[in-house]
């Protein structure tokens, strides 16, 4: 069946560094791949999304490549910032587990000043 | 524009006790549905899905049950709750047939006493 594993956290960082997550999801057919980011005490919010292979997912200067070669989905900002503390989900949806959406074990951030 | 409402927000509830959370899906027809349990404050647990009324994959055995008794409602229900029920609940919902992202509600912060 699917299923997705994530960096594990939690990841610190000085403000104005480097990030990257990584993710990679194992699947058969052709899912669509999400990253959801989740503020404290919060539900979760869509991040970005690439929904077939080589396509590129991007929003408020996070990124993330949908690679099929190596079944990866590593998301990266090249500047956080404190307000990019959060739990980071990474998520696969279908494939041939028709409407099954699974997520990754979530990666804590948190940035400091 | 599709909404998605989920209540109550926090319960308390004794152990033994009944439990029953609603989410209601507006502005869409058709949707997959469905409810996970975010436990120790990070990792997103599958519970149950949906993809048409009469129609509900269950991911983990467990204390839990859930139906969907109209298109766009999902009733996640315990006949006897444990102190390891106790968690974050989130309702999501995603267009059917397609691979696109899921909308997720706000949660039930349910605590079992």
């Amino acid at each position: 069946g699917n299923s997705v594993t994530q960096m594990e956290g939690p990841v610190t960082l000085s403000e104005e560094a480097f990030l990257t997550i990584n993710c990679t999801y194992t699947a058969t057919g052709y899912p669509s791949l999400f990253w959801y980011v989740q503020y404290p005490g919060e539900g979760l919010q869509l991040l970005l999304k690439a929904t077939k292979a080589d396509d590129k997912g991007s929003n408020k200067g996070f990124e993330a490549t949908y690679r099929k070669e190596t079944t990866s989905f590593h998301l990266e900002k090249g500047s956080v910032q404190v307000s990019d503390s959060a739990v980071y989900f990474c998520a696969l949806l279908g494939g041939t587990s028709y409407g099954k959406l699974t997520f990754g074990q979530g990666t804590i951030l948190t940035v400091h000043p | 524009s599709q909404t998605i409402h989920q209540w109550p927000a926090t319960l308390v509830q004794p152990v033994g006790s009944p439990l029953s959370l609603e989410c209601t899906v507006e502005g869409t027809s058709n949707p997959n549905l469905y409810w996970y349990r975010q436990a120790a404050g990070r990792g997103l647990q599958l519970l149950f899905y949906s993809v048409g009324i009469g129609q509900i994959s269950s991911e983990v055995p467990q204390n839990l049950s859930a139906s969907r008794p109209q298109d766009r409602q999902f009733i996640l229900s315990s006949k006897k709750l444990l102190l390891s029920d106790s968690g974050f609940y989130l309702c999501a919902w995603s267009v059917r047939w397609v691979n696109t992202e899921a909308f997720f509600g706000q949660g039930t912060r349910l605590t079992v006493v």
